[in-house]
């Protein structure tokens, strides 16, 4: 079993709709949640970090962390075209080692 | 933009040759922990240093070696390449060691030929 598991996609969704990525993670002490978008050949770029049980919202991002299910997910609401990128999940423990998910690709078709 | 800098961007070496890659972390940030990243690959932990010192390491082997200075800026060694380390490598730094936010550079893209 991977620390954490993406799904690779691609997901693929019309521009306006809302895009769910979604992420579990193996490890139950981890604490510290993380999205990242990269573009290709770009290096990751934070979106999100959640420490606790529920929802964050930022912008048109909204962060949801279930710790019971060990399940974390990203909403992109009215999704654009440049929102098509690869999202990484990324899940520290609180130490110095940070796992990352092999990433979701998104494709936002205009 | 996040403030972290690397160098050189791309890089080419043959296998058995050595490389050094470079990291300036944000200002202020006093963490810099180092990433391997394979094509369609996520991020790979290599290790992380703080203060001067290597703080934690991941499943890489000892040819894989790295510095932090006190300026907190850092580089990160690998001997006797193989074609396998082709990859792109990710520096990030952090203000802590315990799960803060990381905020990455633009990577150093090596090709082992």
């Amino acid at each position: 079993q991977k620390e954490v598991e993406q799904n690779s996609g691609p997901l693929s969704v019309p521009e306006g709709a809302i895009a769910s990525l979604n992420c579990t993670y193996s490890d139950r002490g981890s604490q510290s949640f993380f999205w990242y978008r990269q573009y290709s050949g770009k290096s990751p770029e934070l979106i999100m970090f959640i420490y606790s049980n529920g929802d964050k919202e930022d912008g048109r991002f909204t962060a949801q962390l279930n710790k019971a299910s060990q399940y974390v997910s990203l909403l992109i609401r009215d999704s654009q075209p440049s929102d098509s990128a690869t999202y990484l999940c990324a899940v520290n423990t609180g130490g110095f080692k940070t796992i990352f998910g092999a990433g979701t690709r998104l494709f936002v078709k205009a | 933009e996040t403030g972290v800098t690397q160098s050189p961007t791309h890089l080419i070496k043959t296998r058995g040759q050595q490389v050094t890659l470079r990291c300036s972390s944000q200002s202020g940030h006093n963490t810099v922990s180092w990433y391997q990243q394979a094509l369609g690959q996520g991020p790979q932990f290599i290790f992380q240093y703080y203060r001067e010192e290597e703080n934690g390491r991941g499943n890489f082997p000892p040819r894989f070696s790295g510095l932090q200075f006190p300026n907190y800026s850092s580089e990160l060694n690998v001997n006797a390449l193989e074609l396998d380390d082709s990859a792109l490598y990710l520096c990030a730094s952090s203000l802590g060691t315990s799960g803060e936010t990381q905020y990455f550079g633009p990577g150093t893209r090596l090709l082992v030929l």
